[in-house]
């Protein structure tokens, strides 16, 4: 079966802080794809990035960094320097690669930078 | 501008009167679905669809319908709504996950549903 874990529920952090989001996730599939979203109080989703099984190059984009490795199951995500911007609701997501694409997210962690 | 839109935004309604929430999209997605977000859980996937006619069971199945006779519409179905389905509901659409670009799912604004 397929699960998404992230055990922090939630974060206090001040700005500038570095914060780090775990993920942890627990498939049989040989190819899957992992996701993370953010929930920002105004409730919409937005899409933060996208890493395929097969690839496990870690990613930069900013302040985002992900750090994704396999021989632990974990995808996890790092903000460096938060920022007030940043309080939000974070979600890990596991998509299948078979049977329909069937997507698993995790129960979320929220962040709180404090000013 | 691509989007992907829900009707109602709000609904408060009474246990057992069916009730339809539309969902739709323009950007020539294949797949669809549909979640419900309630606190501690995160998001469960209730139904999803590969293409037109094509649909399957998310883990919380029970309760709802779908169907998907084109591909830009997804509606969501509450045949006898009852208050255990009081959440925040999320349509979203994707291109197939397999294909070599970015793949997020593009997410609706989410319905309030209130079942009393």
């Amino acid at each position: 079966a397929q699960k998404v874990t992230q055990a922090q529920t939630e974060i206090s952090v001040v700005e500038k802080e570095d914060v780090t989001l775990d993920c942890v996730y627990e498939t049989r599939d040989t190819t899957y794809y992992l996701f993370w979203y953010k929930q920002p109080p105004s409730g919409e989703l937005v899409f933060l990035i996208r890493r395929n099984s097969f690839d496990e190059q870690n990613e930069i984009s900013g302040r985002y960094s992900w750090n994704f490795q396999k021989s632990t199951s974990s995808f996890n995500f790092t903000i460096t320097a938060s920022q007030v911007v940043d309080s939000a609701v974070y979600f890990c997501a596991l998509t299948r690669n078979t049977g329909g694409f069937k997507t698993i997210f995790g129960a979320g962690t929220r962040l709180f930078v404090k000013a | 501008e691509a989007q992907v839109t829900q009707n109602p935004r709000y609904l408060i309604t009474v246990t057992g009167k069916k009730l339809t929430v539309t969902c739709s999209q323009n950007m020539n997605h294949e797949y669809m679905s549909w979640y419900r977000q309630d606190p501690g859980l995160g998001l469960r996937q209730i139904y999803y669809s590969m293409n037109v006619e094509v649909t399957d069971k998310g883990d919380v199945p029970e309760g709802y319908k779908v169907s998907r006779k084109e591909k830009r519409n997804f509606p969501l179905i509450l045949e006898s709504p009852s208050p255990n389905q009081t959440s925040l509901y999320f349509c979203a659409s994707s291109s197939r996950v397999d294909q070599p670009y970015r793949n997020e799912q593009f997410f609706g604004p989410g319905t309030r549903l209130t079942v009393l």
